[in-house]
């Protein structure tokens, strides 16, 4: 069962515009929703992170938009460029009865801006 | 800056044989994560490693194992490979004190099984 759903699958925009990926959870004890960023054929990249004391973080053209009463959390990035072109995963961390942290990841987003 | 380091980057191997696949983690990185990727999915946890000692299991089969040792590289060791074990394998590190969010994760290794 995927603890992190994660909305749409594949995303299209134009250069200039706003790229939304949404994701929801139901584990309230996740402590920390990180967004990566993956180009193919190398390794996810942390790209911005949030807490769930927070409703809002933002960093250049990305912010997070975190919703902790309906459980869900999105990544915005404004002026979408070709660049931006990748597969965005959603994360939450979590401890583990052994007393570490893991990551559990969303099915991720391919996006593509067109120029 | 130094970033994780993989190696092979790719392997190809046959069914029933053995892999090994090595990850050196970024220096003063004391944790390690092993994630597998299948093509058009999210990363699976394998397993992580904190300070040389196995700290928590994913989704590992019993075929695979795992170690850190004493440099604090690790080796993912796969054995009676299957097609299924097709994928991209990734090693993941962090730092003390950081959360493990924070993960540094290396370019991987495609491995394929014919």
């Amino acid at each position: 069962q995927q603890q992190v759903k994660q909305s749409p699958q594949s995303l299209i925009v134009q250069k200039g515009g706003i790229s939304i990926i949404n994701c929801a959870y139901e584990n309230t004890a996740f402590d920390y929703f990180p967004w990566y960023q993956q180009f193919p054929g190398k390794g996810p990249a942390l790209l911005i992170a949030i807490r769930p004391d927070v409703s809002e973080k933002k960093e250049g053209r990305f912010t997070i938009s975190f919703n902790k009463s309906a459980k869900q959390f999105s990544l915005h990035i404004m002026d979408s460029q070709p660049g931006d072109s990748a597969t965005y995963f959603c994360a939450a961390s979590e401890f583990t009865q052994g007393g570490s942290e893991k990551l559990v990841f969303g099915k991720g987003t391919k996006l593509t801006v067109n120029p | 800056a130094a970033g994780v380091i993989q190696s092979p980057r790719h392997l190809i191997k046959e069914k029933r044989e053995t892999a090994t696949l090595k990850c050196y983690p970024i220096p003063r990185h004391d944790t390690v994560y092993w994630y597998q990727q299948g093509p058009g999915q999210d990363p699976q946890f394998l397993i992580s490693f904190y300070e040389k000692m196995q700290s928590d299991k994913g989704s590992i089969p019993d075929r695979f194992s795992a170690q850190q040792f004493s440099d604090y590289h690790s080796e993912l060791n796969m054995s009676s490979l299957e097609l299924g074990d097709s994928a991209l394998y990734f090693c993941a590190s962090r730092k003390p004190g950081q959360g493990a969010y924070e993960q540094y994760f290396g370019p991987g290794t495609r491995l394929t099984v014919t």
